[in-house]
């Protein structure tokens, strides 16, 4: 198993441009999630779905779009970059936790996103 | 809405000291999990407690979920170079048990 595959590793944008940050896992989990890492704030939840086709909000939405046609895939967009979305982005998955506990959740490498 | 604090924000100390750091909320948690992130990598889960006053450890590392349910502790003991990374805890956001929230973290540098 790769697990959590991120793409890229490394991107440098100037302000206005889009892109998408790919993430997929061969684990078969439900549960997907993005965040972003930025100095002094730790990890902060922005987007995450509990499924293909379904997609929530997490603390830090605006600016981002995320879709999940696949169990596999879970993509974040940037329509319009900023250089305040300058950070390092995890995306995360794990298995649905039905014993009321939380699971384990596995985290990509990461991308390391520079808005110019 | 829910909040972890997490203190010191960081810690340089030498090989061999024991490290003690802390997690700290303002609700009730029912999970606290330990992550460390190394340099240039993802989180990686080291210790999950699920029952308050429940002492869990894995190698030299100890934690303690609070009695009061609204902190929890991570102890290093005997630290080597390989020891040095991020600590993060993380607990589920009220009603959601598969939506973590994470702390602040704590910045471990050990010196040889």
């Amino acid at each position: 198993n790769a697990g959590v595959t991120q793409t890229p590793k490394f991107q440098v944008l100037k302000t206005g441009q889009s892109m998408t940050l790919q993430c997929a896992q061969d684990m078969n989990h439900e549960y997907m999630s993005w965040y972003r890492q930025d100095p002094g704030m730790g990890l902060r939840l922005i987007h995450y779905s509990v499924g293909a086709g379904i997609t929530d909000q997490g603390e830090v939405p605006n600016g981002y779009n995320v879709s999940r046609s696949t169990t596999e895939d879970f993509p974040l967009r940037l329509l319009s970059a900023a250089p305040s979305q300058t950070s390092v982005y995890f995306c995360a998955s794990l298995r649905a936790s039905r014993s009321g506990r939380a699971s384990e959740q596995f985290f990509g490498p990461g991308t390391r996103l520079t808005v110019l | 809405g829910q909040q972890l604090n997490q203190s010191p924000q960081s810690m340089f100390i030498q090989e061999g000291e024991d490290v003690s750091m802390n997690c700290t909320s303002s609700s009730i948690f029912n999970t606290w999990l330990w992550y460390k992130q190394d340099p240039g990598e993802g989180p990686v889960l080291l210790i999950a407690l699920y029952k308050a006053g429940e002492l869990t450890s894995n190698g030299r590392l100890t934690a303690q979920f609070g009695i009061t349910r609204k902190d929890s502790f991570l102890n290093i003991s005997a630290s080597i170079p390989s020891d040095v990374g991020i600590y993060f805890c993380a607990g589920p956001s009220s009603g959601a048990t598969n939506k973590l929230i994470f702390g602040t973290g704590t910045l471990l540098a050990v010196q040889p």
